[in-house]
């Protein structure tokens, strides 16, 4: 499968505790954004990030949120201590160029928060 | 600041009639890309179509059309022959040029299509 890869698809847990997302991109595309999707709402961008760098983070929480994507492996999204309003769809995208801005994404990861 | 509507919450019909889902856009820019995904119960999202602002002729595929009017900011996806599988949820998303070397998405908050038997 030569897709975005998201794992865990469905990844549950209780409040206060860590949640960590993992984003394989397509082959060959060194751009990565996460978005989340809230309960019957639209897709809202949260960081977008190119090998080792973060780019662009205005979507992010201010707390409690991170993301990397390392040299080697796959982006990372970190949600330390979460609360149940965290519960959403978290999707990834990739992009070779982003000259276009057509986004690739991945099948999603939910995030249940008990 | 740009900003996607979708005023059709949710829409039902009853399969092969046609639909048509409205989404509205807003920007200052003069270049920007207009998208329409699906989004199936699976929960998956299904890249559909791009259109950039340059480019307003109007595509079909295969049961999709697409109808963009910039003089109204309009961006309006119609099914035709509607069928149980188009079932979901579609979102309509802009994005501006990536002057910067990268493009954020703002989406709608998409219509929820219910085709019945």
């Amino acid at each position: 499968n030569a897709g975005v890869m998201q794992n865990p698809r469905h990844l549950v847990r209780r409040r206060g505790q860590e949640a960590r997302l993992r984003c394989s991109p397509m082959k060959g595309h060194s751009h990565v954004y996460w978005y989340r999707q809230l309960p019957e709402e639209g897709l809202k961008f949260m960081v977008y990030l190119q090998k080792e760098n973060i780019i662009d983070e205005s979507g992010m929480p201010k707390e409690r949120f991170s993301a990397e994507f390392p040299k080697e492996g796959p982006s990372i999204l970190r949600i330390q201590q979460v609360v149940r309003g965290d519960s959403a769809a978290y999707f990834c995208a990739s992009s070779p160029l982003d000259t276009s801005g057509e986004l690739f994404f991945g099948e999603g990861s939910r995030l249940t928060v008990l | 600041a740009q900003k996607v509507t979708q005023a059709q919450t949710e829409i039902s019909v009853v399969e092969k009639e046609d639909v048509t889902l409205d989404c509205v856009y807003e920007t200052r820019d003069t270049t920007y890309y207009l998208f329409w995904y699906k989004q199936p119960p699976s929960g998956e999202l299904v890249f559909l179509i791009r259109r950039n602002s340059f480019d307003e002729q109007n595509e079909i595929s295969g049961r999709y059309s697409w109808n963009f009017q910039k003089s109204t900011s309009s961006f309006n996806f119609t099914i035709t022959a509607s069928q149980v599988v188009d079932s979901a949820v579609y979102f309509c998303a802009l994005s501006e040029a990536p002057y910067s070397g990268y493009s954020t998405l703002t989406f709608g908050k998409g219509t929820m299509l219910l085709v019945s038997p």
